[in-house]
């Protein structure tokens, strides 16, 4: 098993610029979420979705977009890149709502908006 | 004031050294407790977690809850150079978003060889 993969592992935007972070798991899981992470702030939720076709809204949506057409690939959209956007992003999944689910991580995705 | 707070560190300990990393919170309903190691440049991965209050003993890691002082910790015995990384403590209400969690900032330890 791959585990949670994402593609790019770097990138770096011009302002206003629009672009698709890529995730995808090869563990079957229902629940999958993007976090970004900032120096100071930890790991704050974006997006998450509870299953193909299924999502919703995390403590830090606005800028960002998410589908889930399959149960395997939950890419999160920029629509129009901010230097305030820039940070790590990291893609998760697990197994089901239980608190013992363990959640997986994928590598993260590197982002700097110029 | 943050939910969960966790000192950034960082912390400098010798080869063998016992280490001791903490968090406090505010939220009585968080009933899982996690903590998180995430090497340089790497996701997070989960070391341990604890339902409600007590200790969790994993090889050299022990995970401890306080639910009255709202205060957990991680101690790691016989600390490694591998050991160096960043720790996350989260947690997880049953009462919350069922699919949310909240972290720590985070604490970098360095154990030096």
């Amino acid at each position: 098993n791959a585990g949670v993969t994402q593609t790019p592992k770097f990138q770096v935007l011009k302002t206003g610029q629009s672009m698709t972070l890529q995730c995808a798991q090869d563990m079957n899981h229902e629940y999958m979420s993007w976090y970004r992470q900032d120096p100071g702030m930890g790991l704050r939720l974006i997006h998450y979705s509870v299953g193909a076709g299924i999502t919703d809204q995390g403590e830090v949506p606005n800028g960002y977009n998410v589908s889930r057409s399959t149960t395997e690939d939950f890419p999160l959209r920029l629509l129009s890149a901010a230097p305030s956007q820039t940070s790590v992003y990291f893609c998760a999944s697990r197994k089901g709502t239980s608190g013992t689910d363990t959640q997986y991580f994928g590598p993260g995705t590197r982002l700097t908006v110029l | 004031q943050k939910e969960v707070e966790q000192d950034p560190g960082p912390l400098s300990v010798p080869e063998g050294a016992i280490v001791s990393l903490n968090c406090t919170y505010s939220n009585s309903a968080f009933q899982y407790f996690m903590w998180y190691r995430q090497y340089s440049r790497k996701g997070p991965e989960l070391l341990m977690y604890t339902y409600s209050s007590g200790n969790k003993e994993d090889g050299r890691f022990t995970a401890q809850v306080d639910k009255s002082s709202k205060y957990i910790s991680l101690f790691i015995r016989d600390s490694q150079p591998s050991d160096s990384a960043t720790y996350l403590c989260a947690m997880r209400g049953v009462t919350s978003g069922t699919y949310k969690y909240i972290f720590g900032t985070g604490t970098r330890l360095k154990v030096l060889a």
